[in-house]
């Protein structure tokens, strides 16, 4: 398997603009998560979902965030509108819950998105 | 709600001695532990878990981490220390099986000098 993919791995854009993350998980796993990475709050979880359906969306900072999982094997994190604040690296990750099998519970992350916002 | 602190934000050591990353949790019920690495401009990595069984877990790279219930401790260790293991290093937490929030420590950066 070729890992949790993330696109954009980088995105630079305006304050004020429509941001756009997607990430596609490993196949099989059943939960997927959002996390934001900074020097200042370091990892923080932002939603996570199971078998598609939103769990805990507590993290989310504000309205501004939204986050969707339409299938899976994809979803989407979306800022709308970006702030300078809003820059950071983002993180998804996917895991599977099965018992005491071997890579189970554990997270398995993507490389990452870094967005800056100017 | 669980939680898990690194009261070290940073360890120093030299290529060949023994190496140890600090962490202590709280959770009720019982605790599934993890460590993580992250090189730079990188994901985290997983690295070793402890969900239930022998205290002491053996992990990639050659690290393994021993789980303290008396002391809520899952402190990572590694017998002699590679430069290549100069990484930040996160501890998280999970409140057992029905509990997938899991929580991460601050990270610990470690560096190990030749």
């Amino acid at each position: 398997d070729a890992g949790v993919i993330q696109s954009p791995r980088h995105e630079v854009t305006e304050m004020g603009q429509e941001v756009t993350l997607r990430c596609k998980p490993i196949s099989g796993h059943d939960y997927l998560f959002w996390y934001r990475q900074t020097m200042m709050r370091g990892l923080e979880l932002l939603i996570y979902f199971n078998n598609n359906v939103p769990i805990d969306d507590s993290g989310m900072p504000e309205d501004r965030f939204s986050a969707k999982m339409p299938n899976a094997s994809f979803s989407t994190l979306k800022i709308q509108p970006s702030e300078p604040r809003d820059s950071a690296v983002y993180f998804c990750a996917s895991s599977f819950d099965a018992g005491l099998l071997p890579s189970s519970y554990e997270q398995y992350f993507g490389p990452g998105t870094r967005l800056t916002v100017t | 709600a669980q939680s898990v602190a690194q009261p070290e934000d940073q360890v120093n050591v030299a290529e060949g001695n023994p190496l140890t990353v600090k962490c202590t949790y709280s959770v009720s019920g019982n605790p599934y532990l993890f460590w993580y690495v992250q090189y730079p401009n990188r994901g985290l990595q997983f690295l070793l878990k402890y969900i239930t069984g022998d205290n002491l877990v053996k992990g990639s790279y050659g690290f393994e981490a021993e789980f303290n219930k008396s002391q809520t401790s899952f402190h990572l260790k590694k017998p002699s220390a590679l430069v290549s293991d100069s990484a930040l290093y996160f501890c998280a937490v999970r409140g057992g099986y029905n509990n997938n929030d899991m929580r991460f420590g601050a990270g610990t950066r470690l560096t190990v000098k030749p």
